[in-house]
């Protein structure tokens, strides 16, 4: 069974860089797209960006530059900096494993099947 | 973006009874929708991918369909452990996009 733990603080000021890692195991990880989820308190599930092995990435335009997602590939791990963080980016942080479900044409399909256990992350003052 | 929207928001249901969900792309998504269940302080689970594949070890109680714009989740008969928030992710194409979730919840 395929298990992604995750690691990383959780409480953070207005303005500091939010960091998160999220490590692999009992499975393989060249063959996935390796991505952050968030969700603020009581609301939907946004997605952040996702990663492949050999470090070809997306990142959702929302976040505006402030967003990079690295690989390990050889310690089956991925992490997550945000920077300037705000208190509205308060809520859990999810890591998840992406399957590839096809090529639409405009790019690889993907879907969630294996996630994290979540990470609390307050910003506040 | 694609946007994703879910109806209804909420929906009151009993054991036993049959319940469908709806989730509507502002685009053509062709068969690139997949629908998630998530319970209080836990992350989501996928229960179908690609409109209408059972992810494995999830309840045949559960079938998704649609294609295009329109889809649906149905639980055939609803059970105790079911009563959650369920997701719908359009992966047509980026970013990915998530419906605002459905709470299914006991009448």
């Amino acid at each position: 069974q395929v298990e992604l733990q995750q690691q990383g603080a959780g409480l953070l000021t207005p303005s500091e860089t939010l960091s998160l890692t999220c490590v692999v195991s009992r499975g393989s990880f060249n063959a996935y797209y390796w991505t952050w989820i968030r969700q603020p308190p009581g609301k939907g599930l946004e997605w952040i960006g996702e990663i492949d092995y050999s470090g070809s990435i997306n990142y959702n335009p929302s976040l505006k530059g402030r967003v990079t997602i690295s690989v390990e590939a050889s310690k089956k791990q991925f992490s997550l900096n945000l920077t300037s963080v705000t208190a509205a980016e308060t809520g859990v942080y999810f890591c998840a494993r992406g399957k590839k479900g096809g090529y639409s044409g405009y790019g690889t399909a993907l879907f969630f099947d294996y996630w994290g256990l979540g990470t609390q992350v307050t910003v506040s003052s | 973006d694609i946007q994703m929207t879910q109806s209804p928001s909420t929906l009151s249901a009993f054991v036993g009874d049959r319940v469908t969900i709806t989730c509507r792309a502002s685009q053509n998504i062709g068969s690139y929708l997949n629908w998630y269940q998530q319970k209080p302080g836990k992350a989501p689970n996928l229960l179908i991918y690609s409109a209408s594949s059972l992810h494995s070890g999830v309840p045949s109680r559960f079938s998704g369909s649609g294609s295009g714009t329109d889809f649906t989740l149905t639980i055939s008969s609803l059970r105790p452990e079911d009563f959650a928030t369920y997701y719908c992710q359009q992966s047509y194409n980026s970013p990915r996009t998530f419906g605002q979730g459905t709470r299914v919840e006991t009448k």
